[in-house]
C-alpha cells in the first residue's frame, strides 16, 4: 500500500515569507510527528497528533511554527515569517495508535530552503 | 544535556567487515524506550528495531544485532559481515516517561566501501 507522502519534496522561499508543508500519512494510521533534519541540530522532535488533536507540542521551537490536523488524516505545518535558521528537511511519520511499541514509517520528506 | 550520544560521526570499512555502533542514552526514568533507524542515502527514515527498559534481551536479525546493556546505559548495533548496500546514516533514539516525543542521537554515517 501507499506510504507516508509529503509535499512540496523540495521548497525555496525567501526570508520573511510563510510556508505550508504537507503530510499524508499511511491511511488508517491515528498517530503522525513530525520532525526536522539539519545539519547542525540533527534530528529533531516537533509534534505528534493523535487523531485531530496534538498533546505534545513541546518541540516546536518558536510561535513562527504551528501545525494541524484534520480529518485524522493530512497534517499541515506552517512556519510563518521564515528565517535561515528554519531551512532543514522537515519530515513526517505515521504510525498505526501511537503506542510507542509502534512503528512509525517516515515519509520521503521536505527539504526547505530560506534565502 | 544529551540524552542519546552517538560517539561515532563517520565509520569506513571494507566490505565483509563487522562494525559496531555505538550508542549511549541518558534517563531517569524505568520505562523507556530505545530504537535504531537507518537512513539510506534515499532519506527516507527506516525502522530497524525498538527495544524496551525491561527487556534486556540481546536481539539477532540476519547480519544485525543490537546489545542491550542497561549498566553502562548502552544499546549497540553490530552488523556482521558489512556490505554496501548498508552504507547509510545510523540513528540511535529514546523514548522515556510519559510522553511522544523521541530523542535523536547525531547519527553515525556508516560508510561500506568494496
Amino acid at each position: 500500500g501507499a506510504g507516508v507522502s509529503q509535499s512540496p519534496s523540495n521548497k525555496v522561499t525567501e526570508k520573511g515569507k510563510d510556508v505550508e508543508l504537507r503530510c499524508d500519512p499511511i491511511s488508517g494510521h491515528t498517530a503522525l510527528y513530525w520532525y526536522r533534519q539539519s545539519l547542525g541540530q540533527g534530528l529533531e522532535f516537533l509534534i505528534y497528533f493523535q487523531g485531530n488533536s496534538a498533546p505534545d507540542k513541546s518541540g516546536l521551537p518558536s510561535d513562527r511554527f504551528s501545525a494541524e490536523r484534520t480529518g485524522g488524516s493530512v497534517s499541515t505545518l506552517t512556519i510563518q515569517r521564515t528565517q535561515q535558521e528554519d531551512s532543514a528537511v522537515y519530515l513526517c511519520a505515521s504510525s498505526l495508535t501511537g503506542a510507542r511499541t509502534d512503528t512509525q514509517y517516515f515519509g520521503p520528506g521536505t527539504r526547505l530552503t530560506v534565502l | 544535556a544529551q540524552k542519546v550520544t552517538q560517539a561515532q560521526t563517520e565509520i569506513s570499512v571494507v566490505e565483509k567487515e563487522d562494525v559496531t555502533l555505538d550508542c549511549v542514552y541518558e534517563t531517569r526514568d524505568t520505562t523507556y524506550y530505545l530504537f535504531w533507524y537507518k537512513q539510506p542515502p534515499s532519506g527516507e527514515l527506516v525502522f530497524l528495531i525498538r527495544r524496551n527498559s525491561f527487556d534486556e534481551q540481546n536481539e539477532i536479525s540476519g547480519r544485525y544485532s543490537w546489545n542491550f546493556q542497561k549498566s553502562t546505559s548502552s544499546f549497540n548495533f553490530t552488523i556482521t559481515a558489512s556490505q554496501v548496500v548498508d552504507s547509510a546514516v545510523y540513528f540511535c533514539a529514546l523514548s522515556e516517561g510519559q510522553g511522544f516525543s523521541f530523542i535523536f542521537g547525531k547519527g553515525t554515517r556508516l560508510l561500506v566501501k568494496p
